[in-house]
């Protein structure tokens, strides 16, 4: 069974531009999970989308933005790109919502790795 | 606010040996926590995970043990290994609803051959 697939891995950008980057969840998961990391900040959460809606957001700005297509595939996207936006982007998937009542197992991608210069 | 914390942010230890990598959390009605293992270029792996009705959960080279009463919990990794070098973190959904799990900072594992 295949993990969860991130694409591009390696993204280089140049402050002002924009990035859309695309995640595949593991067959039959729903639910998907995007966290940055940073060695500042370590993992922090910037949404979670089941059944095409965003159901939760972290403290990040509104340059940060996603969607879940019906085939539960996500992406990602980040307008106007800030030198600070340098990080790793995990996606992760689950098979139902994640959150406290569900206490479901995210499992992550490998992430990908966006440099902004 | 939820917190979840490493006490030591290294841990080298020889091979053969086991390893006790160490956690605590802040709030009290946090009840399902999570380890993963970071290696270098991936994302985070699920090792194993422990509900608060169970105070010790055992995985294959793995155990954890949860002890509600200060709010800690560690990862036991028998007989390390060189291939267990990696970040480890533990995780806990925080607070009421949440959906997002929040991690501690990591503790980075090296092992001695």
């Amino acid at each position: 069974k295949a993990g969860v697939t991130q694409t591009p891995r390696y993204l280089i950008k140049t402050r002002g531009q924009q990035v859309t980057l695309s995640c595949s969840p593991i067959s039959g998961h729903r639910s998907v999970s995007w966290y940055q990391q940073t060695p500042g900040q370590g993992l922090q959460f910037l949404f979670e989308y089941f059944s095409e809606t965003q159901r939760n957001k972290g403290n990040f700005p509104g340059r940060f933005s996603g969607r879940q297509f019906s085939n539960s595939r996500s992406e990602m996207n980040v307008s106007t790109l800030e030198l600070g936006d340098s990080a790793l982007y995990l996606c992760a998937s689950s098979l139902g919502p994640a959150n406290r009542g569900t206490n479901e197992k995210l499992f992550f991608g490998s992430g990908t790795q966006l440099s902004v210069l | 606010g939820e917190s979840v914390g490493l006490h030591l942010p290294t841990l080298s230890v020889q091979e053969g040996d086991n390893s006790i990598i160490n956690c605590a959390y802040s709030n009290s009605a946090s009840d399902y926590f999570i380890w993963y293992k970071q290696e270098s270029g991936k994302g985070p792996q699920f090792i194993i995970d422990i509900r608060s009705n169970m105070d010790k959960r055992q995985g294959q080279r793995v155990t954890v043990l949860l002890n509600k009463t200060v709010k800690h919990l560690s990862l036991q990794i028998a007989a390390t290994q060189p291939g267990d070098s990696a970040v480890y973190f533990c995780a806990t959904y925080s607070g009421a609803g949440s959906y997002q799990l929040t991690f501690g900072k990591g503790t980075k594992l090296s092992v001695i051959p």
